[in-house]
């Protein structure tokens, strides 16, 4: 059982640019989350989805989207990058009822120049 | 709204030490509690977590963490630290949405 898989791994990235960062998850989990980690911030969520077919923004959804056609994938696209989206990228699910309980991918490290 | 705080930016101790790594948090009910750990280079692991019941709980590589709802804190231990515990530890609250507030962390350098 992979858990959760993120790609890219990194990517370096001109400003203005496209991107859209993968999460695929084989646990079934109804929830997914896109977090992104900047030093001493800590982990920001930028949107989430509780369930397939729903999508809610978070703390820092400004220059993000997501979408969650199906259970087992929730990409977030950023339509024109700026640098200032430089950072770490996590994706989380949870099941239903868990509790909060949430497990990471491994990351994608994303630089905007 | 939930909020979390982890006041030790950076912590050192001695391999063989105790630690003790402190969080505090805001929350208008009873909070989902939960400690994970952030090796280099890698996601975040699940440490320990507290739903309600004992307010001591034990969690995996021989932490454990103490909820004190009277002083809204919920501080991480080890006994005696090894070296592999060196990593980063954010403390996180969960409340009814289903979605988590992470504090910032804090970095635990071991000394030989």
């Amino acid at each position: 059982i992979a858990g959760i898989t993120q790609a890219p791994t990194s990517q370096i990235l001109a400003a203005g640019r496209r991107m859209t960062l993968r999460c695929t998850q084989d646990m079934r989990h109804n929830a997914m989350y896109w977090y992104r980690q900047d030093l001493g911030l800590g982990l920001r969520l930028i949107h989430y989805s509780n369930t397939a077919g729903t999508t809610g923004k978070g703390e820092v959804p400004d220059g993000y989207s997501v979408s969650r056609a199906n259970t087992d994938d929730f990409p977030l696209t950023l339509a024109s990058a700026v640098p200032s989206q430089t950072s770490v990228y996590f994706c989380a699910s949870s099941e239903r009822g868990d509790y909060n309980e949430q497990f990471f991918g491994p990351g994608t490290r994303l630089t905007v120049l | 709204a939930q909020s979390v705080t982890q006041p030790d930016i950076h912590i050192t101790v001695s391999e063989g030490a105790s630690l003790e790594l402190r969080c505090n948090y805001s929350y208008g009910a009873t909070p989902y509690l939960f400690w994970y750990v952030q090796s280099p280079g890698q996601g975040l692991q699940l440490l320990l977590k507290y739903f309600s019941g004992d307010t001591l709980v034990q969690g995996i590589k021989g932490f454990e963490a103490e909820f004190k709802r009277s002083q809204s804190s919920f501080n991480l231990r080890k006994p005696s630290v090894h070296w592999s515990d060196a990593a980063e530890y954010f403390c996180a609250v969960g409340g009814s949405a289903r979605q988590l507030t992470f504090g910032s962390g804090t970095q635990l350098t071991v000394l030989p």
